[in-house]
């Protein structure tokens, strides 16, 4: 089945550093794959995306590369601020099961403190 | 235009108890779901309907029922109450269209559920 692993929290640094977030997958299929971010006491919201190999996801400063020769999506930024302080969520969705579901990895509690 | 909302936001349940979680979204999207958040775990998919007057169990069926009551609603229900659905459950929705993968799902604010 389809599964996704993201590197353990919690991540903590120092604004304007440098954010990585591994994430890897596993599945069948022909996924497209996603970060969602989730802000104290709210739902997730998309972060960015990306449906095929090579593409680049980017949205608010963060960039993601789908590389499927090494099945990954790691999430990344070149200056953090102190409102990135959040939990970030690696998905994937295949296009073979139905309707769109999402399997997610665990999340990553990002803090960044200034 | 309100998204995806739920209520109620907190609740407090005795073991045994049951209670309805209540969904709405305003985006005509043809699918709904179901999912709690346990610390560590990610999120866990309940149950979902992928089109009005469908459902079908997610990873996590065991204890819950869902009804589509309509396009824009879909409720969870706790017919007997455990500690262990002590959790965070969220609902979304997305306009997912048969054979793709790319669609984003929208995600309500959340209901937290203590089990005591």
């Amino acid at each position: 089945g389809n599964s996704v692993t993201q590197m353990e929290g919690p991540v903590t640094l120092s604004e304007e550093a440098f954010l990585t977030i591994n994430c890897t997958y596993t599945a069948t299929g022909y996924p497209s794959l996603f970060w969602y971010v989730q802000y104290p006491g709210e739902g997730l919201q998309l972060l960015l995306k990306a449906t095929k190999a090579d593409d680049k996801g980017s949205n608010k400063g963060f960039e993601a590369t789908y590389r499927k020769e090494t099945t990954s999506f790691h999430l990344e930024k070149g200056s953090v601020q102190v409102s990135d302080s959040a939990v970030y969520f690696c998905a994937l969705s295949e296009r073979s099961t139905s309707y769109g579901k999402l399997t997610f990895g665990q999340g990553t509690i990002l803090t960044v403190h200034p | 235009n309100a998204g995806v909302t739920q209520t109620p936001k907190f609740q407090v349940l005795k073991t045994g108890q049951s209670m309805t979680l209540q969904c709405a979204q305003d985006m005509n999207h043809n699918s709904m779901y179901w999912y709690r958040q346990d610390p560590g775990m990610g999120l866990r998919l309940i149950y979902y309907s992928a089109s009005e007057g469908t459902t079908d169990k997610g990873e996590v069926p065991n204890g819950y029922n869902v009804s589509r009551l309509n396009k824009r609603e879909f409720s969870l229900r706790l017919e007997s109450a455990a500690p262990s659905q002590t959790s965070v459950y969220f609902c979304a929705s997305s306009d997912s269209i048969p054979g793709t993968s790319e669609n984003e799902q929208f995600f309500g604010p959340g209901t937290r559920l203590t089990v005591l």
